[in-house]
C-alpha cells in the first residue's frame, strides 16, 4: 500500500492482558516512530527505529512497553499487563530517515483498557 | 524539557477569512518545523514544513518561521468549512530523523 498501515484499528482489552499493535511503514522508509496520543492532546513520542535498530526508547512510559522491528520493516508495539492509563490512540509514523524528512502517519490503533 | 506551545482554541473564523495559527517552542536548537492537520478520529496529515527563517507558501497555506523569536505560524487564506480541524505544530531538534515534539494542537472552526 501507499501509506502507513496499522492494525488493529480498535482494540479492547481487560486490565492485565497483553496487547500487540502492528505497524507496516511506507515502503523504503528507514525510520519508524511510535507515538501515544491522549484525547485532546498532541502525539507524545514513545520510541524510534532506524532500520532494525531501536535508537531511542526514552518515551516508553514503563518497562511494560516493548517495541521491535526485527527485519527493519514491520514493527510491533507490545504492552504487557495493561493498565487503564494505557488507553489512548497509538500512532505509527515513518520517514525516509534523511535529514529534515517529514513523518507520515498511519490511522492509529485506538486502545481501550477496561 | 523541550516544549512546544499552542493555543488550544477553539479559534473560530468566518468562511473566506484568514486563519492564523501560532506556535512557540523552547529549544533554540530546533531545526525543522512541521504543521499537521488532524480531523477528529483521524491521523495527523502533513500540510507544510519549513526549515529557514521567513515565509513559505503552498496554495492557500503560508508557514512563517522566526527562529530568533522561537515562533512559527500557519496562515490559511480563504478559509473553508473543510479546514475545520485540529492543527498540530511539530518541531524536530536536529537534522537526523529524530522524533518530533508536538504541541497540543489548536482547534480551528470555520463558520459557513
Amino acid at each position: 500500500g501507499a501509506g502507513v498501515s496499522q492494525s488493529p484499528r480498535y482494540k479492547v482489552a481487560k486490565r492485565g492482558q497483553d496487547v500487540a499493535l502492528r505497524c507496516d511503514p511506507i515502503s523504503g522508509h528507514v525510520s519508524l516512530f511510535w507515538y501515544q496520543q491522549a484525547l485532546g492532546q498532541g502525539p507524545e513520542f514513545l520510541t524510534y527505529f532506524q532500520n532494525e535498530a531501536q535508537l531511542d526508547k526514552s518515551g516508553l512510559p514503563s518497562d511494560r512497553f516493548f517495541a521491535e522491528r526485527p527485519e527493519g520493516s514491520v514493527s510491533t508495539l507490545k504492552i504487557q499487563r495493561t493498565q487503564q492509563e494505557d488507553s489512548a490512540v497509538y500512532l505509527c509514523a515513518s520517514s525516509r530517515g534523511r535529514s529534515n524528512q517529514p513523518q507520515h502517519f498511519g490511522d492509529g490503533t485506538r486502545l481501550s483498557i477496561l | 524539557q523541550k516544549e512546544v506551545e499552542q493555543n488550544s482554541g477553539p479559534l473560530s473564523v468566518p468562511e473566506g477569512a484568514i486563519a492564523s495559527l501560532n506556535c512557540t517552542y523552547s529549544d533554540r536548537g530546533s531545526q525543522s518545523f512541521f504543521w499537521y492537520r488532524q480531523y477528529s478520529g483521524k491521523s495527523p496529515e502533513l500540510i507544510m514544513f519549513i526549515y529557514s527563517n521567513g515565509d513559505k507558501e503552498d496554495g492557500r497555506f503560508t508557514a512563517q518561521l522566526n527562529k530568533a523569536s522561537q515562533y512559527v505560524s500557519l496562515l490559511i487564506r480563504d478559509s473553508q468549512p473543510s479546514d475545520s480541524a485540529t492543527y498540530l505544530c511539530a518541531v524536530a531538534l536536529d537534522n537526523y530523523g529524530q522524533n518530533f515534539v508536538f504541541g497540543p494542537g489548536t482547534r480551528l472552526s470555520v463558520l459557513p
